[in-house]
């Protein structure tokens, strides 16, 4: 069965480091996978998208990769501050023009000032 | 500022009663999902939408789950009756598709279910 992995535990890191959070995937082919940002009693925000033809999308401090290869998306936050302390999910999304996702149960990222 | 609604943002009701949450999708988005979170499942789809008709709601339990779209302004999702074990946050996300560009998400602030 289809299944996505993201660390359970929080990810603890001082204020100005690179947090790199990680999605693994298995029984997947998916076309697309997309990155959301959820803080506590809040909806999840999208961040960003990923085709399965990319390698590496970037967004301000933001940048996402994709192996397709490794069946693995790398998600880094560089210059991280206090108020990107959340939860990160990722969301892998099947080729066919489906546009049903399935998330990842996310990470929590805890930025120490 | 568009933004997706959901009402209400908290719902506390005992065992067996009716329990009707409700979206507003940001006008012009072509796709709606509900989804549930929980701490052991995470983010679960319950039903997507798509130009107001369902399209999959294989992860909704049908003998007490239903959801609609009666109008592109308005989806529902009922749960009758209503079990403990339904106590969750309840999500309403919508989206515009566009070929196979990739259909990012606006979810709502979500309905925080209590079946006691």
């Amino acid at each position: 069965s289809q299944k996505i992995e993201q660390n359970s535990e929080a990810l603890n890191i001082q204020e100005g480091k690179t947090a790199t959070l990680t999605c693994n995937y298995t029984n997947y082919s998916p076309a697309y996978l997309q990155w959301y940002r959820q803080d506590p009693g809040r909806g999840p925000v999208f961040l960003l998208l990923i085709r399965e033809n990319e390698k590496e999308k970037r967004k301000e401090r933001l940048k996402v990769t994709f192996d397709t290869t490794l069946k693995q998306s790398l998600f880094h936050i560089t210059a991280s501050q206090p108020a990107d302390s959340a939860t990160y999910l990722c969301a892998l999304t099947g080729p066919g023009g489906s546009y049903i996702p399935t998330f990842g149960r996310g990470t929590s990222l805890i930025v120490h000032p | 500022d568009a933004r997706v609604t959901q009402t209400p943002r908290d719902k506390v009701t005992e065992m067996g009663q009716e329990v009707t949450m409700r979206c507003q999708p940001i006008l012009g988005h072509n796709t709606v999902f509900w989804y549930r979170q929980t701490m052991m499942q995470g983010l679960e789809l319950l039903a997507y939408f798509r130009n107001r008709a369902p399209l999959d709601d294989s992860g909704m339990p049908k003998d007490r789950f239903s959801a609609e779209m009666p109008d592109a302004t308005l989806a529902t999702l009922k749960i009758q009756p209503s079990e403990p074990r339904d106590s969750a946050v309840y999500f309403c996300a919508s989206g515009q598709a566009r070929g196979l560009a990739g259909n990012e998400q606006f979810f709502g602030p979500g309905t925080r279910l209590t079946v006691l």
